[in-house]
Formats: C-alpha cells, structure tokens, sequence
C-alpha cells in the first residue's frame, strides 16, 4: 500500500535549519509529483510548493521562496524539505502529500499524504 | 491570496444530511475542480472528494459533493458520530499558479 513517512518532530531555536523527510513507499516514486503543505497551530493548509519526480525540478508557492528548498533522493524514494533561518511563525505541522494525478481523473488531487511533522520554533 | 469561504462550523444529530459549503467570490467555482478533505484534529488529511463529485475508493456514499456557480457543497448524508472533524475545500488555480484552500468547517455530531 501507498505510505508517505515523514521524519518527527522538531524543537529548533530562531534562525537555525530543519530538514525534514518524506520516505515514500508503495508505488512508482517518479510517477507521482510530491508537494509539500503547512499547517499553522490552529489554521488551515498553505501550500508550499511541488517537486518534479523525474527531474527535481521543484516549484515554490508564493510566500515560500528563499528559505525554503524541496528536494529529493530518488535512489531511497525521499523527498526533503528544507527550511533555513528560522522564525517562531514556522512553527507548524509540514505535510507531504502525493499529487494522485493519474488516480483522480488527470486532475490533480493529494490521494495520500505522510502523518505531519511538527516543526516547532522557540528559543 | 485568493481564498475559499467555508463556514467555521457546522452541526448535525446522528442520521440527518448536513451541507458543508465552499465559495469563492472573485470567480466561478464551477470553472475547478474542487477536491474536499477531512482532517481529524491531529491526523493527518484525508483525501474525501476529487474532481468536484468524485470519491476515492473506501469513502462511503454517504459522501457527496457539488458545486454551481461560485460555490460548491459537501454532503453529509446519516450522518454519524465518527463524522466529526473539519473538513476542508480545495482548488488549483492555474491563473494563481497555487492551490488555494477552503479555512475549515468544523463539524460536530450532538
């Protein structure tokens, strides 16, 4: 079956990095764009942008440019989010999810999505 | 940013048919497809609605969805205890180049 794990929760201080992982399983890695969402204490989802599969191209949304990197390790079917210079407005839970393309219709849907990582900044 | 206007909350009594809905003012939401999720407060989303009325597989029938104009609609039918959660509406905008989320329906089953 599909499963997204991501890597667990951190406590970081103001302007350090956090990368956090996404080991997917269960499915063709490079046929399915992986994006990344947010979700404040208390909030709604932001999305925060996608990344190619087959060419690691990722694309940010608007308000997550900067310091924010999405990347990959296709040889271990990981993908990687990246934030540096951390501010305590960062502090949320960051999902992956699976854009199931090709299981919605050819429209684009997140079918399946990792358990969340708290991200928690405080110093 | 665009967003898409959800109710805050919404309630029902187990068996009844309540209607979530979602809209948007600044365009017609019928020109999306609209994609629905239900999030069980800390849990990860869940995947409910695609392509506007479509169900993935495992989500029961009582599940529906629609949408005319600028708004769309989630339905609920018997509705029951294991309902609650939010529920959360969402597009692509191709002009934005973004996805653009719904703020939430909390749904409680008295």
């Amino acid at each position: 079956q599909v499963q997204l794990v991501q890597s667990g929760s951190e406590l970081k201080e103001p302007g350090a990095s956090v990368k956090v992982s996404c080991k997917t399983s269960g499915y063709t890695f490079r046929g399915f764009a992986l994006n990344w969402l947010r979700q404040a204490p208390g909030q709604g989802l932001e999305w925060m942008g996608w990344i190619n599969p087959n060419t690691g191209n990722p694309t940010y949304a608007q308000g997550f440019t900067g310091r924010f990197v999405l990347s990959l390790d296709t040889s271990v079917s990981t993908a990687y989010l990246q934030i540096s210079s951390l501010k305590a407005e960062d502090t949320a839970v960051y999902y992956c999810t699976r854009d199931g393309y090709t299981s919605c219709s050819s429209t684009s849907c997140f079918d399946h999505w990792g358990q969340g990582t708290l991200i928690t900044v405080s110093s | 940013q665009s967003v898409l206007t959800q109710a805050p909350s919404a309630s029902g009594t187990p068996g009844q048919r309540v209607t979530i809905s979602c809209s948007r003012s600044s365009s017609n939401i019928g020109s999306y497809s609209v994609t629905w999720y239900r999030q069980v407060p800390g849990t990860a989303p869940k995947l409910l609605i695609y392509n506007s009325n479509q169900r993935p597989s495992g989500v029961p029938d009582r599940f529906s969805a629609s949408k005319s104009g600028t708004s769309a609609s989630l339905a609920i039918s018997g509705l029951q205890s294991e309902d609650e959660a939010d529920y959360f509406c969402a597009i692509w905008d191709d002009s934005l180049n973004d996805w653009v989320f719904g703020g939430g329906t909390k749904l409680t089953v008295l």
